[in-house]
Formats: C-alpha cells, structure tokens, sequence
C-alpha cells in the first residue's frame, strides 16, 4: 500500500521564523496531497492541499510545493506566530481515491 | 453551517465489549469515512461509504463494521474490543465521491478500553 514519510518529526521555531515540514510518497498514482493541522482535543483541519497537475499553491502565509517526478512534496509557513503551534499531517490520496494515507505528524512549536 | 458532528465525545469500554459510535457529515455531503488515530500516530483509514454504499475499506479486522443511513449519517460499530482499539476514531466528510474535493473531519471519538 502506499507509504507517506513525513519529516521531521519535531520543529521548534522562533515567533516570526520559517517552517518547513517535507514528505515523501510511494504511489506515484496518488494524485492528490492536502496538509492537516490538528490542535490538542481537536480533529484534523484541513489547511492547504494541491493537485497533481500543479506544482505549487500558496495561500497567505502557507505554501505547498510537489515534486512529483522525485514524489515528494513540503509545507512552507511563513512569518510563524505562536498559534501555528499544533501537529501538522500530510496525507496523500490512495489510487483508489478513497483512502487518505497519512504521515506520521510533526510537532511544531512556535516559541514568543 | 455545523461542521462533522461525532458522538459521544469520549467513551470507556471493557475488553471484549461492543461499541458503537455516531457521525452526522456536513449538510449535502453524501461521503463518510471512518480513521483511526492511535496516540502519536497520522490516522488511519478504515471504511469508506458514500450513498450508503461502502467504498472502500482499509486493512482493519472484521471486528469493525460501519453503515450509512438515508440521511448520510452513519455508524461505527466495533465488536470484541481489545485494548488495541483504544484511540481516537474520526470521522471525515466530503461532498464527492473520491476525495479530491476534500475531507472535513470531526473532532472525534476518544475511545478507552480497560
């Protein structure tokens, strides 16, 4: 089945730094990738996702970039403030189009 | 405009209990899915209904089941609990059929098996 890597595990920025969180997937017929955030107590939010006929999206301080011919695509947050702090999902759409195959999370912290 | 509902919020069994746990997807859409998210892991995916008829189904035993009633909602009903199964169970809904028009996901069943 398919496989999602998903690094680094932890981040700890400074209020104001850059974040970036990369993954890597196995199916190379997986054609879509939406980025989750989940805060402590709540389920996954839904903050940014691309499609496989583009190669970059941004929206406001996010940004997603895929790389589909190394199958690889990473979240970019930028200006970080201390509410971005929570634990961030990749996921990648199975070929059946049914199934989202998750990563691992990473843990992101945002200190003042 | 309600989100993904789920109840109850959280829940205590004992081994070798039934459960059963409740979802209402976002008014219009027709797509369940059912995750399992074990602590510190990405959720996992276990069933997937739409009109009422299951779609998909990921590599769980037959100890869980779901089903899809006429106005969407549906349910998680797992047999035999083990203490394996305690997690957080969620439920995500979407206006498609395949997801590329996105999954909403509730907050969650926190399910503790003693």
């Amino acid at each position: 089945g398919e496989n999602v890597e998903q690094h680094p595990s932890t981040l700890s920025v400074q209020e104001g730094d850059s974040a970036v969180i990369k993954c890597t997937y196995s199916d190379s017929a997986s054609n879509y990738f939406p980025w989750y955030k989940q805060e402590l107590g709540k389920g996954p939010q839904l903050i940014i996702d691309i499609r496989s006929n583009v190669g970059e999206k941004k929206d406001q301080r996010i940004a997603v970039t895929l790389n589909k011919t190394a199958k690889h695509f990473s979240l970019h947050i930028t200006e970080t403030q201390p509410e971005d702090s929570a634990v961030y999902f990749c996921a990648s759409l199975s070929n059946s189009g049914y199934a989202l195959n998750f990563g691992k999370g990473t843990s992101l912290l945002v200190t003042p | 405009d309600a989100g993904v509902t789920q109840s109850p919020t959280h829940l205590i069994k004992t081994r070798g209990q039934h459960v059963t746990l409740r979802c209402s997807p976002i008014s219009g859409h027709k797509s369940v899915s059912w995750y399992q998210q074990v602590l510190g892991q990405g959720p996992q995916f276990i069933f997937q209904y739409y009109e009422k008829e299951e779609r998909g189904r990921g590599n769980f035993p037959d100890r869980f089941s779901a089903r899809q009633f006429p106005n969407y909602s549906s349910e998680l009903n797992v047999n035999a609990l083990l203490l394996g199964d305690s997690a957080l169970y969620l439920c995500a809904s979407s206006l498609k059929d395949r997801g590329l028009g996105g999954y909403t996901f509730g907050s969650g069943t926190r399910l503790t098996v003693v």
